[in-house]
């Protein structure tokens, strides 16, 4: 069964890098048919997509946080990694991470780690 | 970005009722559009994928349809583990967005 769990500081400090682990298991992270993605969720707000990895490193990320943000895959430890940089207050969030399907051209977000509440505060 | 707009925001409704919720996208998605449920303290779940495609475990109840701009999620008969927030996510074009949610309550 698959199960997406992320990992990492709950409490970063303003202008620091928020660092965050996805470790994958029941599933081969370098599967052909599935995308890799992060979104986060602002307390009592929306849903907000950071952004998607392919095994192959290939990566999409919002406009919005592009400057700021790295995703990167570890195949050998079937894990993948969201890095942002010089967070703010406004970063403080539940971040999940997930499985995004793909047949052609259809994509979905099909299974979703439990997510993980990380507060920018110092 | 293409945006995407929810309507409603809020609803009140009773076990048994039927419901839909709209989702409105700024420019033409064709039908890349999905549809999720999240309760408190919990993930979202994948509901609908392709604007209709019931995704597998998902109960019957809950149908989507639309293509283009207008889509709609409708559930034939809420049931009390039915009420959530639901957000639909347009995957046609990146960045990937996300409606603003509809929260569902119990009247």
């Amino acid at each position: 069964q698959l199960q997406l769990q992320e990992s990492g500081p709950g409490l970063v400090k303003p202008s620091e890098t928020l660092s965050l682990t996805c470790t994958v298991s029941g599933d081969s992270i370098s599967s052909s048919t599935y995308y890799w993605g992060w979104i986060r969720q602002p307390p009592g707000k929306g849903l907000e997509w950071i952004g998607n990895i392919y095994y192959s490193g290939t990566t999409y990320y919002n406009p919005s946080l592009e400057s700021r943000v790295a995703i990167s895959v570890d195949t050998s430890k079937n894990q993948f990694s969201l890095k942002l940089t010089s967070v703010t207050a406004a970063d403080t969030a539940v971040y999940y991470c997930a499985r995004v399907a793909h047949l052609v051209v259809i994509y979905y977000f099909d299974s979703w780690g439990q997510g993980t509440l990380v507060t920018v505060s110092s | 970005d293409i945006q995407l707009t929810q309507s409603p925001s809020f609803l009140s409704a009773s076990v048994g009722d039927r419901v839909t919720i709209t989702c409105r996208a700024s420019q033409a998605i064709s039908s890349y559009l999905a549809w999720y449920q999240q309760k408190p303290g919990q993930a979202p779940k994948l509901l609908i994928y392709a604007a209709s495609i019931l995704q597998s475990g998902v109960p019957s109840r809950f149908s989507g349809s639309g293509s283009g701009t207008e889509f709609t999620l409708t559930i034939s008969s809420l049931q009390p583990e039915d009420f959530a927030t639901f957000y639909c996510q347009q995957l046609n074009s990146y960045p990937l967005t996300f409606g603003g949610g509809t929260k569902v309550q119990i009247k």
